[in-house]
């Protein structure tokens, strides 16, 4: 099993680019989320999948969108990327909601001029 | 507001020198606290869950703690492998909300 992969490791963007984060797990799990981890603050939750054709937004959801055509791949897309969104973005799964362990992919570390 | 605080920032022990790291939370309803430990340039990796005040887990050198408020992680004779950013996190039913994190360093 490869767990969860994330793809790219890195990226710059230009401000007002768009771009798509690439997440996938090979663990048949159902919950599968985003988060985004800065200095001094912790990873905080930005969108979340119960299942396949179900998403929901977490803490800090706006300029990303999401959606969850696969049990496996769950892309998180920046409309329109703003400095503030420079950060580390991890994806995460686990078997069965928040109570359960959650297995986190390498992250992505993305930078925007 | 639920909150998750972890102390101290960051901890330097000689290899050997024991010591605890605590999370300290207020939420309502907990549903389950995690630590998960995170190396430089990779994704968090787990550790325990605890469910319970006075619940305890352990696994190698780590022993993790729950009371009502608050819970420690607590390292026994740690080894410079044990060098990582511990994380605490709470489950407060949609979402896990993690603390800052303690940056531990061991040095031989």
């Amino acid at each position: 099993n490869a767990g969860v992969t994330q793809t790219p490791k890195f990226q710059v963007l230009k401000t007002g680019q768009s771009m798509t984060l690439q997440c996938a797990q090979d663990m048949n799990h159902e919950y599968m989320s985003w988060y985004r981890q800065d200095p001094g603050m912790g990873l905080r939750l930005i969108h979340y999948s119960v299942g396949a054709g179900i998403t929901d937004q977490g803490e800090v959801p706006n300029g990303y969108n999401v959606s969850r055509s696969t049990t496996e791949d769950f892309p998180l897309r920046l409309l329109s990327a703003a400095p503030s969104q420079t950060s580390v973005y991890f994806c995460a799964s686990s078997y069965s909601g928040q109570n359960t362990e959650a297995f986190f992919g390498q992250g992505t570390r993305l930078t925007v001029v | 507001e639920d909150q998750v605080t972890q102390s101290p920032e960051a901890l330097r022990l000689q290899e050997g020198e024991s010591s605890s790291l605590n999370c300290s939370y207020t939420v309502s309803g907990l549903r389950g606290l995690f630590w998960y430990r995170q190396d430089p340039g990779k994704g968090p990796e787990f550790l325990f869950t605890l469910y319970s005040a006075g619940e305890e887990k352990e696994k190698e050198r780590l022993k993790a703690t729950l009371t009502k408020k608050e819970s420690f992680l607590h390292i026994t004779a740690p080894k410079p492998e044990d060098s990582a950013t511990y994380l605490c996190a709470v489950n407060q039913g949609r979402a896990l909300t993690f603390g800052s994190g303690t940056r531990l360093q061991v040095q031989p």
